[in-house]
């Protein structure tokens, strides 16, 4: 099984829908992050929490919102998905080494 | 701030041709420098790192050597196979402020033809 699930894989929805991703991981790790990917911009960092009471804002936070409900668990939530948050999602985890493990990613479409 | 700057793909080679791509970086203090490789429809996934200058991390035949005078960490592979067609990005952690942050390149394409 895998180590850092994401689901749904992919996802179309339409202009001011709500929208959450979520995110589990069997690693025990206590950081976890949210990141997404562009064509031409690689990865950029939207919300990260090193334990379930921490949750810090990442270069381009502005439209989503996250909730750690547990160690395991790290959702993202679109409250109003607009075009331009089409993109891939990738979830991952960190321990105490700085290697980072990611998630197979969510497609999402907004239309 | 900090940057990752790699080259632009996508690079196309054919089976058994040697592999370079570039990766310089703009940090402060000493970071630590990664290699993560994206096969198609996965996630990214940690190639190789390498933590303190003239360090060489190497893995699956890759190898990359953190050169801090000249601020790269170039990956080279002398033989890529088909198999290694992926997306490639360089990172780079750095040590200083509260959050060590980690800062990615933008990626490059590889596609190997047999």
């Amino acid at each position: 099984d895998a180590d850092v699930t994401q689901t749904p894989r992919n996802r179309i929805t339409k202009t001011g829908k709500r929208i959450m991703l979520e995110c589990s991981q069997t690693k025990g790790h206590d950081r976890m992050y949210w990141y997404r990917q562009d064509p031409g911009l690689g990865l950029r960092l939207i919300y990260y929490s090193f334990d379930v009471k921490d949750i810090n804002k990442g270069e381009i936070s502005d439209g989503y919102s996250v909730s750690r409900q547990a160690q395991a668990k790290f959702s993202l939530s679109l409250e109003s998905a607009i075009p331009n948050q089409t993109a891939l999602y990738f979830c991952a985890t960190s321990g105490i080494t700085d290697t980072q493990y990611f998630g197979p990613g969510t497609r999402l479409t907004v239309l | 701030g900090d940057s990752v700057t790699q080259m632009e793909g996508p690079v196309t080679l054919s089976e058994e041709a040697c592999l370079t791509i570039n990766c310089t970086y703009t940090a402060t203090g000493y970071p630590s420098l990664f290699w993560y490789v994206q096969y198609p429809g996965e996630g990214l996934q940690l190639l190789l790192k390498a933590t303190k200058a003239d360090d060489k991390g190497s893995n699956k035949g890759f190898e990359a050597t953190y050169r801090k005078e000249t601020t790269s960490f170039h990956l080279e592979k002398g033989s890529v196979q088909v198999s290694d067609s992926a997306v490639y990005f360089c990172a780079l952690r750095s040590p200083s402020g509260g959050y060590q942050k980690v800062t990615f390149g933008t990626g490059t394409k590889l596609q190997v033809i047999p």
